[in-house]
């Protein structure tokens, strides 16, 4: 299994609802990430799980908060989001943080706030 | 502060010529380099790296040039083929402690038959 695998596909969420992005790897990596991608931009860097301890947070707004629990699976639970938050919501996972041989990335969860 | 830059957000190239996107980055920290590949709707897929201590990787079609006096790195793809249409990310990163990558805006390759 040589994929990152991110759910939902789509997902349209009201200000006030509470839902969460998941995914998972069975690559054995032991670094995962969450990136936020808007369009016509890079990728942002939200979040690094390292030996799912949270390595960095680049200054994410406490409405998404990140859980890693176990070494497969990481998610991001979003509560009280803004139409601003709607973005493509990228998962990755490296052997291990900052791996040069790249990232694996899933194909991401297309996040719509209304 | 965009550590790295692509300029040009579009690049159209004729099948079998040489496509050439580059990249250009501000922080001389950056240990290594990568290029991603992405088509719509899917999560970028890795394509190749280079080393900060080379100037020139190559993996089957395509080959990363990297001028560190420059600070500048170039992904060619030769020959170009219709599958290669995509957007194309350059990405930097460093070793030991906190590493992350930073990626530029990236480039929309269209390759025409």
């Amino acid at each position: 299994d040589t994929e990152v695998t991110q759910t939902p596909k789509h997902l349209v969420m009201g200000m006030t609802n509470k839902k969460s992005l998941k995914c998972e790897q069975h690559m054995g990596h032991r670094a995962m990430y969450w990136y936020k991608q808007k369009a016509k931009k890079p990728p942002e860097l939200m979040f690094v799980y390292s030996y799912e301890k949270l390595s960095i947070n680049e200054s994410v707004p406490s409405r998404f908060s990140p859980e890693c629990p176990n070494s497969s699976l990481l998610n991001l639970h979003l509560h009280a989001l803004q139409p601003e938050d709607s973005a493509l919501y990228l998962c990755a996972s490296s052997p291990r943080q900052g791996d040069r041989y790249g990232y694996t990335f899933g194909s991401g969860t297309r996040l719509t706030v209304v | 502060d965009q550590q790295v830059k692509q300029n040009s957000p579009s690049l159209s190239v004729q099948e079998g010529r040489i496509s050439i996107l580059n990249c250009d980055y501000t922080n001389s920290m950056f240990d290594y380099f990568l290029w991603y590949k992405k088509y719509p709707a899917e999560g970028p897929t890795f394509l190749i790296s280079i080393s900060s201590i080379k100037d020139k990787n190559e993996d089957g079609r395509f080959t990363v040039f990297l001028n560190k006096s420059a600070k500048h790195l170039s992904l060619h793809i030769v020959p170009s083929q219709p599958g290669d249409s995509a957007v194309y990310f350059c990405a930097g990163g460093t070793q030991g402690g906190s590493e992350k990558l930073v990626f530029g805006k990236g480039t929309k390759l269209t390759v025409n038959p």
